[in-house]
């Protein structure tokens, strides 16, 4: 019960560029978030954007938010080598039996490899 | 330093034999997640508590088992019923459990020998 999709499934910039990554959902959502993750690491926390924010910063990061396209993205601006890692995009995708809540459901991820 | 602890880093299961992996919080949260992510895939939910005593499966709960006997603690048991344990297991907490931001461990890397 995937809910969230990356696009593109990896990207390959020089150092100093921009760098775009694009998140698509199917059913309405109160945020959404995106998470890095470096090679055999746990995921980190980077954002998270609710349903009545078009877009949000956090340094060198910008994310916007259109609820009725269903889709979002994430723009690493001035990239570096040490941004090079996995990004994810997770929605609250669905409630599980006896919760009543909804879990976060997380897509592929985009694959980012930032070349020195 | 607060955060999650996953342990071991590495872990290697022989046929048939149960294993499990440790997973300890001291952010004092409510709700803990136990994950699956396959190479090059997403994260798929396998368990996840809200509240201490209390679990719900996720989307692949089967061969699946935990136990939320204290708050900062939220072991997963993989067992001989899981036919395909090869895979990068995370652990996440989060204050409260309701599609919130997550807060992840570093992983348990499980292998078949």
């Amino acid at each position: 019960s995937q809910q969230g999709e990356e696009d593109p499934q990896a990207l390959s910039i020089q150092e100093g560029e921009n760098a775009t990554m694009n998140c698509s959902y199917k059913t309405s959502i109160n945020n959404l978030q995106w998470y890095r993750q470096n090679s055999g690491r746990g995921l980190v926390h980077l954002i998270l954007i609710r349903s009545n924010e078009r877009e949000k910063h956090s340094g060198r990061l910008r994310v916007t938010l259109d609820t009725s396209k269903k889709s979002s993205s994430l723009l690493i601006t001035a990239s570096r080598a040490a941004d090079t890692a996995s990004y994810f995009c997770a929605t609250p995708g669905r409630a599980y039996s006896g919760a009543g809540s909804y879990q976060l459901t997380f897509g592929k991820g985009t694959k980012l490899s930032v070349i020195p | 330093d607060g955060g999650i602890t996953q342990s071991p880093k590495y872990l290697f299961r022989k046929e048939g034999q149960n294993v499990t992996l440790s997973c300890e919080q001291n952010l004092n949260h409510d709700a803990m997640y136990w994950y699956r992510q396959d190479p090059g895939q997403g994260l798929r939910l396998i368990y996840y508590s809200q509240i201490v005593n209390d679990f719900q499966k996720g989307d692949i709960a089967e061969g699946y088992s935990v136990s939320r006997e204290k708050k900062e603690s939220f072991p997963l048991t993989v067992t001989s019923a899981q036919k395909n344990p090869t895979a990068f297991y995370l652990c996440a907490s989060s204050l409260t459990g309701v599609g919130e931001k997550l807060f992840f461990g570093s992983g348990t890397q499980l292998s078949v020998l």
